[in-house]
């Protein structure tokens, strides 16, 4: 099965920097997503890690060390646009006789940017 | 935009009723995903497509059933409604198969059963 963890909330304020950790248990690794979602309005893809190491992408990257289970997804320069709800999501290995794999989320972690 | 389409956008139905929601996926995408987010769940995992066929299941009621076309769109089906099954419904979509396939998310459905 499948176990993601992500602290539920966390507040920051405008021009600061914030990592969200992400660590995850699962029967087979094949991927690790960051999404973001305003209340309300569909996930919207960040980024994407299949290999250890940092992926950076403009103002957000996100980090990952399979070894360990975890990952974390840092946010600079915080606009207050940046308050949504951050998803950590796990690709499971294919299932035996599928080359596909299934996305498992976690709970989500509410980031609230203060001025 | 993400290019996947889900309609309708809201509904409101009496507890017992049937409701069908509709998505089409980005143009080229194979893969759609149904999703199912509530206040106290998260976002879970309901089933998924792949050119026509079902390959993965997750928590679905035997109650809901879903289906994927020949050109592609899929329709998720939820009967006896009850008023836990109000939630968000998330359709998503991605090219296919292996490894690096982003999953692109539909506006969703809102869905109240009264």
């Amino acid at each position: 099965g499948q176990n993601i963890d992500q602290p539920t909330e966390m507040t920051a304020t405008e021009g600061a920097i914030v990592q969200i950790n992400c660590t995850y248990q699962t029967s087979g690794f094949n991927g690790l997503f960051w999404y973001q979602q305003h209340a309300g309005e569909a996930p919207t893809f960040l980024s994407y890690n299949v290999l250890d190491g940092l992926e950076e992408k403009g103002r957000f990257s996100s980090f990952l060390s399979r070894s360990k289970g975890y990952s974390y997804l840092l946010l600079k320069e915080l606009q207050m646009k940046d308050s949504a709800s951050y998803l950590c999501a796990v690709r499971s290995r294919a299932d035996r006789g599928s080359t596909l794999g299934r996305l498992y989320f976690g709970r989500g972690t509410q980031l609230t940017v203060w001025p | 935009d993400s290019g996947v389409t889900q309609t309708p956008k809201h509904l409101i139905t009496a507890t017992g009723q049937r409701v069908t929601l509709r998505c089409s996926p980005r143009s080229g995408d194979l893969s759609v995903y149904w999703y199912q987010q509530s206040l106290d769940q998260g976002l879970q995992f309901l089933i998924q497509y792949y050119n026509g066929e079902e390959r993965a299941k997750g928590n679905i009621l035997e109650r809901f059933s879903a289906q994927q076309f020949p050109d592609l769109h899929s329709e998720l089906n939820l009967s006896s409604l009850e008023l836990g099954d109000s939630a968000l419904y998330f359709c998503a979509s991605s090219v296919g198969a292996g490894d690096g396939n982003t999953i692109y998310f539909g506006e969703g459905s809102w869905l109240t059963v009264v």
